[in-house]
């Protein structure tokens, strides 16, 4: 079956814009979870959902930061007033309940803020 | 302090030879250690990974756990230069909590 997508898999936005990213995890995964990696790091936790709840939101760095899961299913990530310093991809995971210590990941999308 | 420390290399080894990988931890809530590899511009996929103290081998890879001094360790034997990526150990607390990655270490193995 199909893997983790993310789109864009590119943005360039200006300082002080809106983005949204998506990610459609592997149907039928009931966690999600959003990391960021800078240039030459590993990923960083931001969120996790279980289902369409935020489980754990403690790596959100701040309030422009915010998740959704509506259905369970697909989530956005949104920021609001970007900052250069939110330049980094932005990756996404899912696992499921049959094997819940696995995380797959998808491609991850590309911020670029000027 | 991070809570996952890894040498971010790059390590250069010839093919055919032993690849050697560590990882060190603060955390002793820990409880399985994951290690991830990541190509250039792609997502990090899941190597394989431990839960006790010990080793677990999956073909090539072999991974080893102590505990005791939080020290997580990654060889590959054979090395191809399709192993040419970045390593990234991950520990975490429980099965579907979040991963506490490390900075990853850089292997280039050249043909």
């Amino acid at each position: 079956g199909a893997g983790v997508s993310q789109t864009p898999s590119n943005k360039v936005t200006e300082k002080g814009k809106y983005v949204e990213l998506r990610c459609d995890p592997i149907s039928g995964h009931t966690a999600l979870y959003w990391y960021r990696q800078s240039l030459g790091q590993g990923p960083e936790f931001l969120i996790y959902f279980q289902g369409t709840g935020a489980a754990d939101d403690s790596g959100l760095p701040n309030d422009r930061f915010f998740a959704v899961r509506p259905e369970g299913s697909v989530s956005t990530l949104k920021i609001q007033r970007t900052e250069r310093g939110d330049s980094a991809v932005y990756l996404c995971a899912s696992s499921g309940a049959d094997k819940p210590e696995t995380q797959y990941f998808g491609p991850g999308t590309r911020l670029l803020v000027l | 302090q991070k809570e996952v420390e890894q040498d971010p290399g790059p390590l250069s080894v010839p093919e055919g030879a032993i690849v050697s990988l560590n990882c060190t931890y603060s955390n002793s809530a820990f409880q399985y250690f994951m290690w991830y590899r990541q190509y250039s511009r792609k997502g990090p996929e899941l190597l394989m990974y431990t839960y006790s103290s010990g080793n677990k081998e999956d073909g090539r890879f072999t991974a080893q756990v102590d505990k005791s001094s939080k020290y997580i360790s990654l060889f590959i034997r054979d090395s191809q230069p399709s192993d040419s990526a970045t390593y990234l150990c991950a520990p975490v607390k429980a099965a579907g909590n979040k991963l506490t990655f490390g900075g990853g270490t850089r292997v280039l193995v050249k043909p």
